[in-house]
């Protein structure tokens, strides 16, 4: 069984600050892909990334950043610069590669105060 | 490109009412679709997945069932609803190919039942 911890429920900061949300894992599976998603306001869940297990290579995509570190079975997401159209929901997932079923975490809200 | 639809977008039934929300995929063929259900506050659960026409996987057993009766159609539905089945349904598609493997969002239906 596959287990997804997001011990942060709520972060609030303001604007420009970074942000780092955490994201722990539990699976007995070797092969796996791990998620986040952004849930903004209005409720549609937005795709950010998906990272294999095999590769542990951090990636950056403009303010966003990711950091996978399979030792501690981690997968945490930062925002640089936080912008208040940041404010969300984000949600981390995991799902082994044989299977077809998310495990999502409970979610952060962030919130970015301007 | 492929886009996801779903309808209603907010739906307010009295309790022992039927139910029907439609999720339609356009621009792929032969998807995978799921139904998750986000109850207030809290994260998503898997309700159906289906990898073909008349085929459903239940996850959990509830007041819902789920039928695919096109390849890019997947419709939830329920006999009597239970104030318990209010919350916000999203469909998904599972994206396959050209180094993907991500489930892309609808819009949600957001639904309450009094």
């Amino acid at each position: 069984a596959q287990k997804v911890t997001q011990a942060q429920t709520e972060i609030s900061v303001v604007e420009k600050e970074d942000v780092t949300l955490d994201c722990v894992y539990e699976t007995r599976d070797t092969t796996y892909y791990l998620f986040w998603y952004k849930q903004p306001p209005s409720g549609e869940l937005v795709f950010l990334i998906r990272r294999n297990s095999f590769d542990e290579q951090n990636e950056i995509s403009g303010r966003y950043s990711w950091n996978f570190q399979k030792s501690t079975s981690s997968f945490n997401f930062t925002i640089t610069a936080s912008q208040v159209v940041d404010s969300a929901v984000y949600f981390c997932a995991l799902r082994a590669s044989s299977d077809y079923k998310l495990s999502f975490g409970a979610g952060t809200t962030v919130t970015v105060r301007a | 490109s492929q886009t996801i639809h779903q309808w209603p977008a907010t739906l307010v039934q009295p309790v022992g009412s039927p139910l029907s929300l439609e999720c339609t995929v356009e621009g792929t063929s032969n998807p995978n679709l799921y139904w998750y259900r986000q109850a207030a506050g809290r994260g998503l659960q898997l309700l159906f997945y289906s990898v073909g026409i008349g085929q459903i996987s239940s996850e959990v057993p509830q007041n819902l069932s789920a039928s695919r009766p096109q390849d890019r159609q997947f419709i939830l539905s329920s006999k009597k609803l239970l104030l318990s089945d209010s919350g916000f349904y999203l469909c998904a598609w599972r994206s396959l190919g050209q180094g993907r493997d991500e489930q892309y969002f609808g819009p949600g239906t957001r639904l309450t039942v009094t």
